[in-house]
């Protein structure tokens, strides 16, 4: 089945202990992007892939690292969580970028940081 | 820079009638627009997408959204909404310029009452 599975997909953690939220999608697909859901505010862009190897910034990337080593995978990384980084995070994935504009998301990993 | 409106953080409708979600957009240029629905607790799932053509776009579930150049909007749309309906709705755009990121408007959440 064609998927893009996050982990965790509930977190709660303190602040300043690192943790990282994994993607991987099973669909070969170039493009990856992390957004984050907040109420009142929709999907915000955190991070996005274009291909292996390359990142680029979205609107709201402070707080956040990103890696893509391999084409499946695109790990979300918070070095010293902060509370203001609560919220519903989703990774999304696509076989060409947005010029088609059909991501498949995950279902979401919801962290809470005291 | 481009950037989408949902005007009503709710739409309530009840069962066996029409319902309308609205969205209006800003681009420089032409805009590729996007509808995508979420359902309790999971991620979002493409509905329908306009790129050119007929401005009377037809998708998933018996939507279908209307490309308004003039008015800049891009309403979704369904003849007769049922319970199973309900749910968080969001508009996206983006310009046709390149590979450019997928703006998402705030969402509007739709219940459909029995």
């Amino acid at each position: 089945e064609a998927q893009v599975t996050q982990n965790p997909r509930y977190l709660i953690t303190v602040t300043g202990k690192k943790l990282t939220v994994t993607c991987s999608q099973n669909m070969n697909h170039e493009y990856m992007s992390w957004y984050r859901q907040d109420p009142g505010l929709g999907l915000r862009q955190i991070y996005y892939s274009m291909n292996v190897e390359v990142t680029d910034k979205g609107d709201v990337p402070e707080g956040y690292k990103v890696s893509r080593k391999e084409k499946r995978n695109f790990p979300l990384i918070l070095e010293s969580p902060s509370p203001n980084q609560t919220s519903l995070y989703f990774c999304a994935s696509s076989l060409y970028g947005t010029l088609t504009g059909e991501l498949f998301f995950g279902e979401g990993s919801r962290l809470t940081v005291l | 820079a481009q950037s989408v409106a949902q005007p009503e953080d709710q739409v309530n409708v009840a069962e066996g009638n029409p319902l309308t979600v609205k969205c209006t957009y800003s681009v420089s240029g032409n805009p590729y627009l996007f509808w995508y629905v979420q359902y309790p607790n999971r991620g979002l799932q493409f509905l329908l997408k306009y790129i050119t053509g007929d401005n009377l776009v037809k998708g998933s579930y018996g939507f279908e959204a209307e490309f308004n150049k003039s008015q800049t909007s891009f309403h979704l749309k369904k003849p007769s909404a049922l319970v199973s309906d309900s749910a968080l709705y969001f508009c996206a755009v983006r310009d046709k310029s390149g590979n450019t990121p997928l703006v998402f408007g705030k969402g509007t959440r739709l219940s459909v009452i029995a």
